[in-house]
């Protein structure tokens, strides 16, 4: 069974604070996928960033980082220079790689706030 | 190129009532799933269609089902509500086999009483 585990609840920064949101998972696949969404507060999730398994490079992309460990089944994101519109909650998620296991694993969401 | 578009947006029904939810894929897609939301919570697969059935489906009791039409839109059909089916509804779409490439439309928010 997937499982992802966001021991955050809600985080408080003020703007241009950079912010790392935790995430940890769980899963018996040898190869997956991770993902981070923002959900604001009108509802829709917006995707931000994907992770293939095999792929433990981390990245930048523009105010967007993510560190990737497979040895700790961890899979954290990093706001730099938070803005008030970063305000919203962010879900970590997982899943499988087959077609027959494309279901999404979401954890509980931690809610982030800016404040001006 | 349209998204993922998701009817009515807001629902309020009695406990025991029956609900249909739909949800159009994006242009191109042809597999979708649908995710309930409970508040303060994180989605929870429902189930999932490709080809007019039911590929893969989550933890749910049968009193959620669901329905691929041949254009790849989708229903999600909820009886006897229940006060705990009091959730946001959310729909994604996807081509088959590129699960890690998951639109989600805007949602229908359910509410039972």
């Amino acid at each position: 069974a997937q499982k992802v585990t966001q021991a955050q609840t809600e985080i408080s920064v003020v703007e241009k604070e950079d912010v790392t949101l935790d995430c940890v998972y769980e899963t018996r696949d040898t190869t997956y996928y991770l993902f981070w969404y923002k959900q604001p507060p009108s509802g829709e999730l917006v995707f931000l960033i994907r992770r293939n398994s095999f792929d433990e490079q981390n990245e930048i992309s523009g105010r967007y980082s993510w560190n990737f460990q497979k040895s700790t089944s961890s899979f954290n994101f990093t706001i730099t220079a938070s803005q008030v519109v970063d305000s919203a909650v962010y879900f970590c998620a997982l899943s499988g790689t087959t077609g027959a296991n494309s279901k999404l694993t979401f954890g509980k969401g931690i809610t982030l706030s800016v404040r001006p | 190129d349209a998204g993922v578009t998701q009817s009515p947006t807001h629902l309020i029904k009695t406990r025991g009532q029956q609900v249909t939810l739909r949800c159009s894929p994006k242009s191109g897609h042809d597999t979708v799933s649908w995710y309930q939301q409970a508040l303060g919570q994180g989605p929870q697969f429902i189930f999932q269609y490709y080809e007019e059935e039911e590929r893969q489906r989550g933890n749910f009791p049968d009193r959620f089902s669901g329905h691929q039409f041949p254009n790849y839109s989708s229903e999600l059909n909820v009886n006897a509500l229940l006060l705990g089916d009091s959730a946001l509804y959310l729909c994604a779409s996807s081509l088959v086999g590129r699960g890690d490439e998951q639109y989600f439309g805007p949602g229908t928010r359910l509410t039972v009483t």
